[in-house]
């Protein structure tokens, strides 16, 4: 089983659409868990971090359940700037010093006018 | 947030040379940086974790002999690739973090390698 599992897409929505984002990951000693986007050849860009009771921000939605090991994105009222690649991303250890991330492959969002 | 910067943003060199790429964090120390490489529609892989003062720490398959990472100071940490050959060609990034655990790493923008 990979570490972090993403639906690749790509995701075609049409612009004001709301569209949700899966993850699950393998280990279950990970504690911090986040969002990011990737934009054509740019380095992530942190979108959000997840925490067990949801969080928002904006239009942007993130659930995260312990117990199925699963995380989710929604965007509500989707925009043309919300195009690009989201990576699930998951710590590597459950603590004690910083751990380097492990990346999901990533989901391409495309929104069309 | 914080700011890493990379240096060079790409390069193209010839097989058998060294490539130094330097990752600062303008207005943080950072305590821990981390180096990542991503292949063409692949995800971002982690090579190594390297903390100010100490010897890095490399992922399994990850040749630390041919990938050498300094971390001299707390705002500076540099990956040279030694004796570059065409499949270390790679997009390259760096990020860092301040904290010891669970805090957010902030990403330089990345290096182009290009092995000819």
């Amino acid at each position: 089983r990979k570490e972090v599992e993403q639906d690749p897409g790509p995701f075609n929505v049409p612009e004001g659409a709301t569209v949700a984002f899966n993850c699950t990951y393998s280990n279950s000693a990970s504690q911090s868990f986040f969002w990011y986007r990737q934009d054509c050849r740019k380095e992530p860009k942190l979108l959000m971090s997840v925490y067990s009771s949801g969080n928002e921000d904006g239009r942007f939605t993130a659930q995260l359940n312990r117990a199925s090991q699963y995380i989710s994105l929604l965007i509500r009222d989707s925009k043309l700037s919300d195009s690009a690649t989201y990576l699930c991303v998951v710590n590597r250890e459950s603590g004690g010093g910083a751990d380097g991330l492990t990346f999901g492959k990533g989901t391409h969002l495309i929104i069309q006018p | 947030g914080a700011v890493v910067s990379q240096h060079p943003s790409r390069v193209i060199c010839k097989s058998g040379t060294s490539v130094k790429i330097e990752c600062r964090s303008l207005d943080f120390q950072a305590t821990t940086m981390f180096w990542y490489r991503q292949f063409p529609k692949k995800s971002l892989m982690l090579m190594a974790t390297s903390n100010e003062g100490s010897k890095a720490t490399y992922e399994q398959g990850v040749e630390k002999d041919k990938f050498l990472i300094n971390h001299a100071s707390l705002t500076l940490s540099t990956l040279t690739v030694t004796s570059a050959h065409p499949e270390d060609s790679s997009f390259y990034i760096c990020s860092g973090t301040s904290g010891g655990g669970g805090e957010t790493q902030y990403f330089g923008p990345g290096t182009r390698l290009l092995v000819l």
